[in-house]
């Protein structure tokens, strides 16, 4: 069964310094990975996915099928960036149809 | 603007008070699906809808209705209410079916049940 995990709750770095969000997933095909965040008071919204390896607002993320990882970096962190962020997993599911798969979450606090 | 928009946006009622939530988006999606956001379990599918007349159920669909009537509307019925479904909730939108579509979200809908 498909499955996200995000370790980590709460993450508070300062600003300027590297950030790591952890994700990681169970799937037995070959998975779609997102990174969406949801900003204070905003809704949430698409930041990357992996088939673009792309760059947003400094962030990358590499899916990495050997650890089965997913993990959402930048190098230098700041004030803006802080904002609930969700790693998902797009998959089959038990009823066959393929949806959107979220882990429960980290909240990135960036500290002056 | 595309946009998905739903409606009431904040809601108090009482157990067993049947409600509706409306979703409508304006970007011609055919995929819509219902989320609820609860503290330490992030977002959990409860409904989703592949196009009109089309709906299946999510990981925690108990409690609710859904229907497609529509292709821009994607209403969730609360026949019932009870506590456990004091929640915020989410819809989403994408052009077909998940995959590397990206899903547009609603500003929620925060209900509170007692």
């Amino acid at each position: 069964a498909q499955r996200v995990t995000q370790p980590e709750k709460l993450l508070s770095v300062f600003k300027g310094a590297p950030v790591e969000l952890k994700c990681n997933y169970s799937y037995s095909g070959s998975p779609e990975l997102f990174w969406y965040v949801q900003y204070s008071r905003q809704r949430l919204q698409l930041l990357l996915r992996h088939i673009s390896r792309e760059s947003i607002k400094g962030f990358t993320a590499d899916l990495n099928k050997g650890e089965t990882s997913f993990h959402l970096k930048k190098p230098f962190a700041q004030e803006e960036d802080s904002a609930m962020y969700y790693c998902a997993l797009s998959g089959r599911g038990e009823t066959g149809a393929n949806n959107l798969f979220f882990g429960t979450g980290t909240r990135l606090t960036v500290i002056p | 603007e595309a946009q998905v928009t739903q409606n009431p946006r904040y809601l108090i009622t009482v157990t067993g008070k049947k409600l509706t939530v409306t979703c409508s988006q304006n970007m011609n999606h055919e995929y819509m699906s219902w989320y609820r956001q609860d503290p330490g379990l992030g977002l959990r599918q409860i409904y989703y809808s592949m196009n009109v007349e089309v709906t299946d159920k999510g990981d925690v669909p108990e409690g609710y209705k859904v229907s497609r009537k529509e292709k821009r509307n994607f209403p969730l019925i609360l026949e019932s209410p009870s506590p456990n479904q004091t929640s915020l909730y989410f819809c989403a939108s994408s052009l077909l079916a998940v995959g590397s579509y990206e899903q547009y979200f609603g500003p929620g809908t925060r209900l509170t049940v007692t």
